[in-house]
């Protein structure tokens, strides 16, 4: 079975560029997470949705970051407009079952550099 | 609030050296679960292990070995004979079952094995 999918792998775009994410959970898992991990700050939760609908955004930074996960095989992770210090991995994982026993299975990650 | 801490930044070994990861929880709940992820250099997290709060036995698979000990909050990991290959970057999360269950990560521990 293929795992979580993520693209594109890598990016690089100038401040002020919308910058667009997107993530393939595994087939059958409703609960999905976005990360974003810099030295800094180590592993953020950034979002995370359950059968499709935001549960838990507390972790998105500021207004010009926006998720959406349009249907369970499908999601996005906007960044309009981009800034340097949004440079960082950003991660999607998927679940099964939306419970706290439910261990996580990550993306490859897509490295963002925002110059 | 539930945290992870993982005070070991960074642990650098020569191979077949016996290495231990600590991980320190904190939570108010009686139930809760326990993860270990491995980050490495390929940069995907990969599910190590799943404990719950109610199952103090330590586990053994292959070289890993696990401690949990709610007297002291501690779920922590060795690794026997390490090898090149156990360098990674490892995380050690909390996922409490009264609230959300959205895990929470420490700041990871960085093995580095020499050969």
């Amino acid at each position: 079975d293929a795992g979580v999918i993520q693209s594109p792998r890598h990016e690089v775009t100038e401040m002020g560029q919308e910058v667009t994410l997107r993530c393939k959970p595994i087939s059958g898992h409703n609960s999905l997470f976005w990360y974003r991990q810099t030295m800094m700050r180590g592993l953020e939760l950034l979002i995370y949705f359950n059968n499709n609908v935001p549960i838990d955004d507390s972790g998105m930074p500021e207004d010009r970051f926006s998720a959406k996960m349009p249907n369970a095989s499908f999601s996005t992770l906007k960044i309009q407009p981009s800034e340097p210090r949004d440079s960082a991995v950003y991660f999607c994982a998927s679940s099964y079952g939306g419970r706290s026993y439910n261990e996580q299975f990550f993306g490859p990650g897509t490295r963002l550099t925002v110059l | 609030a539930q945290k992870v801490t993982q005070a070991q930044t960074e642990i650098s070994v020569v191979e077949k050296e016996d290495v231990t990861l600590d991980c320190v929880y904190e939570t108010r709940d009686t139930t809760y679960y326990l993860f270990w992820y491995k980050q490495p250099p390929s940069g995907e997290l990969v599910f190590l292990i799943r404990r719950n709060s109610f199952d103090e036995q330590n586990e053994i698979s292959g070289r890993y070995s696990w401690n949990f000990q709610k007297s002291t909050s501690s779920f922590n990991f060795t690794i026997t004979a390490s090898q090149v290959v156990d360098s990674a970057v490892y995380f050690c999360a909390l996922s409490e079952t009264g609230g959300s269950y959205i895990p929470t990560f420490g700041r990871g521990t960085s093995l580095i094995v020499h050969p």
